[in-house]
C-alpha cells in the first residue's frame, strides 16, 4: 500500500492564481481531511469528508473548496490564492471518524503564495 | 470550539533522561487524545493515544496520562534516545473535529 499520497510536494503561486492540491489514499478509508500547518500554530482542520459525496467545513475553511467524488481522492482547491495561504498542507485519512480511528497523514505540500 | 494548549514549545534533554510534554484542553466533551510525532519533512505519525475513560496508557518507553477533571494530559518519554528528536503534537477530538496543540520541538543531545 502506498498509504496517503500528495502532489505536488512544492508549489509557488502568484496572488490570484488558482490551483488544486491532490490527495489520494489506497486504504479504502471513508474519512479524509485537509490540514494546514503554520509555525507556532500546530495543524488546523480546513475541510473533511466522511465519505464519497459528503464534505464539511473545519476550523479554517475560507478560501478553500473540496469535493469527494470517489473514496480514494480528496482534492483541495484554492480558487484565488492569497499570501495568507502560504503554508504546509497535509492530507489525512482514517477508516472512520478520527475520534475512534488512527489518522494517517501524507507527506505534505509546501505552498508559497507571492 | 475546542482549544488545545501545549507546553513547552521547545525541550532539550540529555540522552537517557526523561521528557514530559503537557497539554490542556477546553471542551469537556472531548473524548480522544492522540499524540503525534513529526520528523523533518514528513507528515505527523501517531505514537500513542488515550480515550477519556482511561487515566493512563503505556507503550514501552512512551506513556500518556489524562486528568479529565483538570482537563489536561501529558506525554512521558523515558530513556530518551537521539532518534526521539522531533516535533510532538497533542490533539483533542470530538467526533469529526480534531484540534491540535502548537507543538513541542524535542531535542535529545547525545
Amino acid at each position: 500500500n502506498a498509504g496517503v499520497t500528495q502532489t505536488p510536494k512544492f508549489q509557488v503561486l502568484k496572488t490570484g492564481q488558482s490551483m488544486t492540491l491532490q490527495c489520494a489514499q489506497d486504504m479504502n478509508h471513508e474519512y479524509m481531511s485537509w490540514y494546514r500547518q503554520d509555525p507556532g500554530m500546530g495543524l488546523r482542520l480546513i475541510h473533511y469528508s466522511v465519505g464519497a459525496g459528503i464534505t464539511d467545513q473545519g476550523e479554517v475553511p475560507n478560501g478553500y473548496n473540496v469535493s469527494r467524488s470517489t473514496t480514494e481522492d480528496f482534492p483541495l482547491r484554492l480558487l484565488s490564492a492569497a499570501p495568507s495561504q502560504t503554508s504546509v498542507y497535509f492530507c489525512a485519512s482514517s477508516y472512520g471518524t478520527p475520534s475512534y480511528n488512527e489518522q494517517f497523514f501524507g507527506p505534505g505540500t509546501r505552498l508559497t503564495v507571492l | 470550539g475546542e482549544n488545545v494548549e501545549q507546553h513547552p514549545s521547545t525541550l532539550s534533554v540529555q540522552e537517557g533522561d526523561s521528557a514530559v510534554i503537557k497539554c490542556t484542553y477546553s471542551d469537556s466533551a472531548s473524548n480522544y487524545f492522540p499524540w503525534y510525532k513529526q520528523e523533518l519533512g514528513k507528515g505527523p505519525q501517531l505514537i500513542i493515544d488515550i480515550r477519556s475513560n482511561v487515566g493512563e496508557k503505556k507503550d514501552q518507553r512512551i506513556a500518556v496520562t489524562l486528568n479529565k477533571t483538570a482537563k489536561h494530559f501529558s506525554l512521558h518519554i523515558t530513556e530518551t534516545q537521539p532518534e526521539d528528536s522531533a516535533v510532538y503534537f497533542c490533539a483533542a477530538s470530538i467526533s469529526n473535529d480534531m484540534r491540535f496543540g502548537a507543538g513541542t520541538r524535542l531535542t535529545v543531545k547525545p
